[in-house]
């Protein structure tokens, strides 16, 4: 079975500051994972994805990933916020047909 | 660039009521889906589309649920006789052919509140 879990609803940051967003899944088989961006009123917004290549997968807008198999993670940095960064993350895990989402972390970015 | 399309934004309706929420996919796309968010909770899957037909649902999807690709263009999920615990978020994806891991493309999302 595939599950994925978020540790924080919520991430303060300072504006400047590192961002680690966690996640961790649960895969009977070799995990694709994605990271999701929700902007308020907007659609789920892919950031990067994780499909067996390399470990360390960059996205969109700074944000990068790193796949650690020992750890069964898969989580979400950026060196240095942007007050355009808040939003809603969501990590997913995809078997088949199907995403198993996060219930995922709202960052907020302080001035 | 190319998106997914909901309609409406929001919707109110009363518990027993039928409603029907729209999607445009992406054009070229042939995979569909449509997914929920109660609030607080995670994203859920409901059901996947493919050549007309369902190819995989959830437990949640009852016989309550139905989708449809009436033309070229829309696809609809319909809710028969809704309840309050039909209130939630529903996002619709599409993703193009190829391998499954392909991304899965998601809209603004319908915001469908039961009373």
């Amino acid at each position: 079975a595939q599950s994925v879990t978020q540790l924080g609803s919520h991430v303060s940051v300072s504006e400047g500051a590192l961002v680690l967003l966690r996640c961790n899944y649960s895969s009977s088989v070799p995990p694709y994972l994605f990271w999701y961006v929700q902007y308020p009123n907007q659609g789920l917004q892919l950031l990067l994805k994780y499909t067996s290549a390399a470990t360390l997968v960059k996205g969109i807008n700074g944000f990068e990933a790193e796949f650690k198999k020992s750890e069964t993670s898969f989580h979400l940095t950026k060196p240095s916020a942007h007050m355009s960064d808040a939003a809603e993350y969501f990590c997913a895990v995809s078997a088949g047909n199907q995403f198993y989402f996060g219930t995922g972390t709202s960052l907020t970015v302080i001035p | 660039e190319p998106e997914v399309t909901q309609t409406p934004s929001h919707q109110v309706t009363q518990m027993g009521q039928e409603v029907i929420l729209r999607c445009v996919p992406i054009s070229n796309h042939l995979y569909f889906y449509w997914y929920r968010q109660i609030l607080g909770q995670k994203v859920e899957f409901l059901v996947s589309f493919y050549n007309n037909e369902i190819s995989e649902k959830s437990e949640i999807f009852d016989d309550q649920f139905s989708v449809e690709r009436p033309d070229g263009s829309n696809f609809t999920l319909k809710i028969r006789s809704t309840k309050l615990e039909d209130s939630a978020m529903y996002f619709c994806a599409s993703r193009p052919p190829g391998p499954w891991v392909e991304t899965q493309y998601f809209g603004p999302g319908t915001r469908l509140l039961v009373l």
